[in-house]
């Protein structure tokens, strides 16, 4: 079964520091799909970013940057210079590609970033 | 943009009503989910379709049942509403085939139920 793990449940920093939300999954597929959503205290879930297992490459979006290492099955969210803004509650997720091919989130990190 | 539309941002029920939350969404999608978050447990999957009048359990099938009549809208129903009930309710719509891992859920606001 799949399994996606965010030990961090809180985080606070103050505005400009750097940030890293931990996620690690299990899964036994070869194919598969890593994802992270942010749900800002207004509680929809915003999609920030999918990686299907066979890319390895690290992505930079602005401010977010994301490490996938299959070697160690984790796949960690950086925020660089973090602002009032990122405060939410990030999640990570997995879809396996066979079954149905359900999304099994992670517990959460709520992140807080004080002025 | 996918929308999702729950019609019911807070709802508060008593122990033993029938409690139907509903959840459209615009872009002919096949697939809906319908997940329930709660403190220290993130987002539990409840029952998903992957097609018009087809269901399937998730991870907390008990105490709920779906209705999936037409493509665009996907009901949960509790049939006697409990305190362990009080949560936050999330759809969300997915596109392509069931099999579809690699595409993104679009999820509504939430729909937070309290029963008293």
């Amino acid at each position: 079964a799949q399994k996606v793990t965010q030990a961090q449940t809180e985080i606070s920093v103050v505005e400009k520091e750097d940030v890293t939300l931990d996620c690690v999954y299990e899964t036994r597929d070869t194919t598969y799909y890593l994802f992270w959503y942010k749900q800002p205290p207004s509680g929809e879930l915003v999609f920030l970013i999918r990686r299907n297992s066979f890319d390895e490459q690290n992505e930079i979006s602005g401010r977010y940057s994301w490490n996938f290492q299959k070697s160690t099955s984790s796949f960690n969210f950086t925020i660089t210079a973090s602002q009032v803004v990122d405060s939410a509650v990030y999640f990570c997720a997995l879809s396996e590609s066979s079954g149905y091919s359900t999304l099994t989130f992670g517990k959460g990190t709520m992140l807080l970033v004080s002025p | 943009d996918v929308k999702v539309t729950q019609s019911s941002r807070y709802l508060v029920k008593r122990t033993g009503e029938k409690v139907f939350l509903e959840c459209v969404q615009d872009m002919d999608h096949e697939n809906m989910f319908w997940y329930r978050q709660d403190p220290g447990l993130g987002l539990r999957l409840i029952y998903f379709s992957y097609d018009v009048k087809m269901k399937e359990k998730g991870d907390i099938p008990e105490g709920y049942s779906v209705s999936r009549e037409k493509k665009e809208r996907f009901s949960l129903i509790l049939e006697s509403a409990s305190t362990n009930q009080t949560s936050m309710y999330l759809c969300a719509s997915r596109g392509g085939q069931a099999i579809s891992g690699a595409n993104v859920l679009t999820f509504g606001a939430g729909s937070r139920l309290t029963v008293l």
